[in-house]
């Protein structure tokens, strides 16, 4: 079946600093996928998606970049800020129209 | 244009009752989903609902069950409740089955004791 396995956290970065979660999935078909992010006591907000091979999403600084050929999905950000402080889920759409999540990666920034 | 509303935010039920948990999708979205998240894990689908009729169901047991109204908001349902259906339960509507822009609620949180 359809899965999506991120590393695990917690990732803890100095303000400013280069931004990796990695995200990798298996699927059948051509599944989209996407970037979620919580906040402490809150939902799920979608940061960003693509919904086919070498789309790159993009939001707020934040891209990822829709690979087939190595089946990813990873989250970069060039400078991170201490309001970037979250839980980020990759996720996945496939035929199913059902969303597919990963475990999650909490991602810490100190001033 | 409103969002995902859900209520209540928070509660607490003995184990072996039962409770139901409201959605009310956003303006114009006919498609409901409901999630379970655990502490520390991602969200695992419960099942969608799409113009009143279930469209798809996880791995959760019968006494998970849930329904949409006409007006497309929804509910879900929890019978003979465990200590391990303590969980933020969030549901998320879309504006039709096949559009793939899901907007989530912010979540009830369910305690088991």
């Amino acid at each position: 079946g359809n899965s999506v396995t991120q590393m695990e956290g917690p990732v803890t970065l100095s303000e400013e600093a280069f931004l990796t979660i990695n995200c990798t999935y298996t699927a059948t078909g051509y599944p989209s996928l996407f970037w979620y992010v919580q906040y402490p006591g809150e939902g799920l907000q979608l940061l960003l998606k693509a919904t086919k091979a070498d789309d790159k999403g993009s939001n707020k600084g934040f891209e990822a970049t829709y690979r087939k050929e190595t089946t990813s999905f990873h989250l970069e950000k060039g400078s991170v800020q201490v309001s970037d402080s979250a839980v980020y889920f990759c996720a996945l759409i496939g035929s199913s129209y059902k969303l597919i999540f990963g475990s999650g990666t909490r991602l810490l920034v100190r001033p | 244009e409103t969002g995902v509303t859900q209520s209540p935010t928070h509660l607490i039920k003995t184990r072996g009752q039962q409770v139901t948990l409201r959605c009310s999708s956003q303006s114009g979205h006919n498609t409901v989903s409901w999630y379970q998240q655990a502490l520390g894990q991602g969200p695992q689908f419960i099942f969608q609902y799409y113009r009143e009729e279930e469209n798809g169901r996880g791995n959760f047991p019968p006494r998970f069950s849930g329904l949409q109204f006409p007006n497309y908001s929804s509910e879900l349902n929890v019978n003979a409740l465990e200590l391990d259906d303590s969980a933020l339960y969030l549901c998320a509507s879309s504006l039709d089955l096949y559009t793939i822009g899901y907007t989530f609620g912010s979540g009830t949180r369910l305690t088991v004791v």
